[in-house]
């Protein structure tokens, strides 16, 4: 069984660029969420997808979009990047969206870096 | 809306020391509650979760956590810290939709 696995590591970009990172779910699992994790805070939540369709989402602006893949893999895009975007990306799968008894699991994250 | 405290931004223990580290959430219904663990420049390791049932709960690498309704708190707990420890501790609850609402974490340090 793998987990979850979150590529590239790390990228460096520069203001007003646009980026993707993406995501590989555990085996199983058909839920992916991607989180924001600021430096010196908890993580914040972007959004959910679920069979390939959005499932919620946090207070993060359009230019924050994703997409989900029949394989449950998952991309997040970043359009018009600023500097506050900046931040390590993290992935975690789940298996349904109901949170009764649902748990996350991570990936390592993408550390972005916006010059 | 559903929100995560940890009063301690950091703690410094000695090994071996006994550790409590603080979790206060709010949230409507019955809460699920989760530790996670982050060392440096890594995603989030889960420690224990709480869904139901027994209020003090096991986790991994020798970490409990006791749910407690009457306070809103969920304390992560370790009776004896070793340098291995030293992370940010993360407690989270889970809300509707199945996402998490993460506090701003504690960071732990070890001293020999």
């Amino acid at each position: 069984e793998t987990g979850v696995t979150q590529s590239p590591t790390h990228l460096i970009k520069t203001r007003g660029q646009q980026v993707t990172l993406r995501c590989s779910s555990q085996s199983g699992h058909n839920t992916v969420s991607w989180y924001q994790q600021a430096l010196g805070q908890g993580p914040q939540f972007i959004f959910q997808y679920y069979r390939e369709e959005e499932n919620g989402r946090g207070n993060f602006p359009p230019r924050f979009s994703g997409l989900q893949f029949p394989n449950y893999s998952s991309e997040l895009n970043v359009n018009a990047l600023e500097l506050d975007d900046s931040a390590l990306y993290l992935c975690a799968s789940s298996s349904g969206t109901s949170e009764r008894k649902n748990i996350q699991y991570f990936g390592a994250g993408t550390r972005l870096s916006v010059l | 809306a559903q929100s995560v405290t940890q009063p301690d931004i950091h703690i410094t223990v000695s090994e071996g020391a006994s550790l409590e580290l603080r979790c206060n959430y709010s949230y409507g219904a019955t809460p699920y509650l989760f530790w996670y663990v982050q060392s440096p420049g890594q995603g989030l390791q889960l420690l224990l979760k709480y869904f139901s049932g027994d209020t003090l709960v096991q986790g991994i690498k020798g970490f409990e956590a006791e749910f407690k309704r009457s306070q809103s708190s969920f304390n992560l707990r370790k009776p004896s810290v070793h340098w291995s420890d030293a992370a940010e501790y993360f407690c989270a609850v889970g809300a509707r939709g199945n996402k998490l609402v993460f506090g701003a974490g504690t960071i732990l340090r070890v001293k020999s």
